[in-house]
């Protein structure tokens, strides 16, 4: 079974709308940490957000925040005012194990290309 | 700017051969992590070294192999090279083996002809 699920293989939005992009997860620990990339066409991997398993706040960065709802196991990208520059593939990852335990990898969902037009 | 550099950017060679990649991580950061990226299997986790050590492995082929030198610099080698092995190749670094986000470089994209 897929331990990341993002359900939308593309997205559409217009210049300053928001839009909102899905990831479900699937593990059986209690601590786990939830992450969001940005990949733009030019190839490189930029973190965006970070939610940890036991934050009782959505995360937020600017622009970007983490919609986490734990008993759904779902840690939904909010992109508010979307930009012409947020075109590119996102991909949500979780990372399993304690902190400190030395398992620290991250395992990608599949991701979601967004599309901003003007 | 990751702060993660890798080597070469673009790399194009042959079936049968042998290629190695480069990556030096954050200044700092202990833990270098390589994934690999194709259209099919999409970020696929390869291996994890922490301060010279290997700490978790992926989806490795034994045609792959790495280490994390003493400098903190991590080498990616890859034999017998095939077509299906044509990927993008990233190398992330972190402070720690089991905290914080992963930053990763700007990718070496391999081309197997």
């Amino acid at each position: 079974a897929q331990k990341i699920t993002q359900t939308q293989p593309g997205m559409f939005v217009q210049e300053k709308e928001a839009v909102t992009l899905d990831c479900t997860y699937d593990t059986s620990d209690q601590s786990y940490g939830l992450f969001w990339y940005k990949q733009p066409s030019s190839g490189e991997m930029i973190f965006l957000i970070y939610q940890g398993s036991y934050d009782e706040q959505n995360a937020t960065e600017g622009r970007y925040s983490l919609n986490f709802q734990k008993a759904r196991k779902s840690a939904n990208l909010v992109i508010s005012a979307s930009q012409l520059g947020d075109s590119a593939m996102y991909f949500c990852a979780m990372r399993e194990g304690r902190s400190g335990s030395g398992y620290s990898t991250l395992t990608f969902g599949k991701g979601t290309m967004l599309l901003v037009s003007p | 700017d990751s702060g993660v550099t890798q080597t070469p950017k673009h790399l194009i060679t042959a079936t049968g051969q042998r290629v190695t990649l480069r990556c030096s991580p954050r200044s700092g950061d202990l833990s270098v992590y390589w994934y690999q990226q194709s259209l099919d299997q999409g970020l696929q986790f390869l291996i994890q070294y922490y301060n010279g050590e290997e700490r978790a492995k992926g989806n490795i082929l034994e045609r792959f192999s790495a280490q994390q030198f003493p400098d903190l610099h991590s080498e990616l080698n890859l034999s017998s090279l095939e077509l299906g092995d044509s990927a993008l190749y990233f190398c992330a670094s972190s402070v720690g083996p089991g905290t914080g986000e992963l930053f990763f470089g700007e990718g070496s994209r391999l081309t197997v002809l």
